[in-house]
């Protein structure tokens, strides 16, 4: 098992919808969650990091734990053309880790 | 706001070349990571430091070496580069509070190794 998959993509949402996006991690004790987004051909940007169970908005974007479960997600609302990208889920391999591990990445284009 | 530079945003090297990529971060922070991207495979963790002059494989160092002589810096070497090291290399610093935490990338060097 992958440490850290993803919904495999690509997701197409018009304008204004709500993009959801999933990640599932294989270690039961990780305590840090990340959602990273990447533009074509820039590198990774930090957008969202939880460590609760539950949800954290920021702005459009809301990330949700559940850490029995084992998974997390991010949810875009009133998508725009600019949220194009690729979205990607890190989580430490390891309880006791300060490296990540992230996912393959999830495409979204948002259809104007 | 944390800030990340790398050396180089795109480098072109012969095969057998001695490659240095330079990394260098201005929040004083603990670990610094370099990874590569290829299309298909994700970023994949080449090595870390979580100290001056302290290091740790990732899961690919075959091939590369690091140094860190002082804390904001962070440097990768390509021994002896060969074509299949044509990839987009990131680094990355976080402030290492003994989680794992926030991770900020610099912009990338798209190496070509011909």
């Amino acid at each position: 098992q992958k440490e850290v998959e993803q919904n495999s993509g690509p997701l197409s949402v018009p304008e204004g919808a709500i993009a959801s996006l999933n990640c599932t991690y294989s270690d039961r004790g990780s305590q840090s969650f990340f959602w990273y987004r990447q533009y074509s051909g820039k590198s990774p940007e930090l957008i969202m990091s939880i460590y609760s169970n539950g949800d954290k908005e920021d702005g459009r974007f809301t990330a949700q734990l559940n850490k029995a479960s084992q998974y997390v997600s991010l949810l875009i609302r009133d998508s725009q053309p600019s949220d194009s990208a690729t979205y990607l889920c890190a989580v430490p391999p390891r309880s006791n880790d300060y490296k990540l591990s992230f996912g393959a990445g999830t495409t979204v284009t948002v259809r104007a | 706001d944390v800030k990340v530079t790398q050396s180089s945003r795109y480098l072109v090297k012969r095969t057998g070349e001695k490659v240095f990529l330079e990394c260098v971060q201005d929040m004083d922070h603990e670990n610094m990571f370099w990874y590569r991207q290829d299309p298909g495979l994700g970023l994949r963790l080449i090595y870390f430091s979580y100290d001056v002059k302290m290091k740790e494989k990732g899961d690919i160092p075959e091939g590369y070496s690091v140094s860190r002589e002082k804390k904001e810096r962070f440097s990768l070497i390509l021994e002896s580069a060969s074509t299949n090291q044509t990839s987009m290399y990131l680094c990355a610093s976080e402030s290492g509070t003994g989680l794992a935490y926030e991770q900020y990338f610099g912009p990338g060097t798209r190496l070509t190794v011909t």
